[in-house]
């Protein structure tokens, strides 16, 4: 297995408008995570799925986040509109079984709103 | 509130030596602990997990112990080298246990000097 898949691995993008950045899990795997990392606050979970469904979403910052999991093999993250301080590298994460197990992340991607 | 915390501060220490890093958490009971290893533009690593009811792990030239009257994990690289520099984060699940929902702590970064 290729490992867990993020694209784009970098975005530039102007204030206001829509991103959508994308992950594909592991096969097999029943957890997938976003993290969002910056210097300041560190790794913070965004929101969690398992078996596809959204369990816990409290990270999410705004309404102008969104997750969503259509099938096990892909989830997309959307920030619209978009804000300088969303700037930010997001993580994807996936797991098997319960989360007791170790989490593979992707090699994140790095947004830059400006 | 729940709180991970971890050694702000960069760690730097001499080839050869051993070095610990701290993870300390309040307002949880996590039934495990996990270490990552995180390099610069990469996403984190898993390098070992610790239960509840495990007091220390070992793996190569690290070891993990976890003392839950204490509410401390630490993290020890025996005999470091130069490629042992990176951030260390350690991760907990949520204080539901089992639910899949890891949350990490701030990281410390170590620096091993030839």
């Amino acid at each position: 297995d290729a490992g867990v898949i993020q694209s784009p691995r970098h975005e530039v993008t102007e204030m206001g408008q829509e991103v959508t950045l994308r992950c594909k899990p592991i096969s097999g795997h029943d957890y997938l995570f976003w993290y969002r990392q910056t210097m300041m606050r560190g790794l913070e979970l965004l929101i969690y799925f398992n078996n596809n469904v959204p369990i816990d979403d409290s990270g999410m910052p705004e309404d102008r986040f969104s997750a969503k999991m259509p099938n096990a093999s892909f989830s997309t993250l959307k920030i619209q509109p978009s804000e300088p301080r969303d700037s930010a590298v997001y993580f994807c994460a996936s797991s098997f079984h319960r989360g007791s197990t170790e989490a593979f992340f992707g090699q994140g991607t790095r947004l830059t709103v400006v | 509130s729940q709180k991970i915390e971890q050694n702000s501060e960069a760690l730097n220490i001499q080839e050869g030596k051993t070095a610990t890093l701290t993870c300390n958490y309040t307002n949880y009971s996590p039934a495990y602990l996990q270490w990552y290893r995180q390099d610069p533009g990469r996403g984190p690593v898993f390098l070992l997990l610790i239960r509840e009811n495990e007091k220390e792990k070992r793996k190569e030239r690290l070891k993990v112990t976890f003392d839950t009257t204490l509410k401390q994990s630490l993290f020890h690289i025996t005999a470091s080298q130069p490629a042992d520099s990176a951030t260390y984060l350690c991760a907990l699940d949520s204080p539901s246990s089992n639910t899949g929902k890891l949350i990490f702590g701030q990281g410390t970064t170590l620096q091993v000097k030839p």
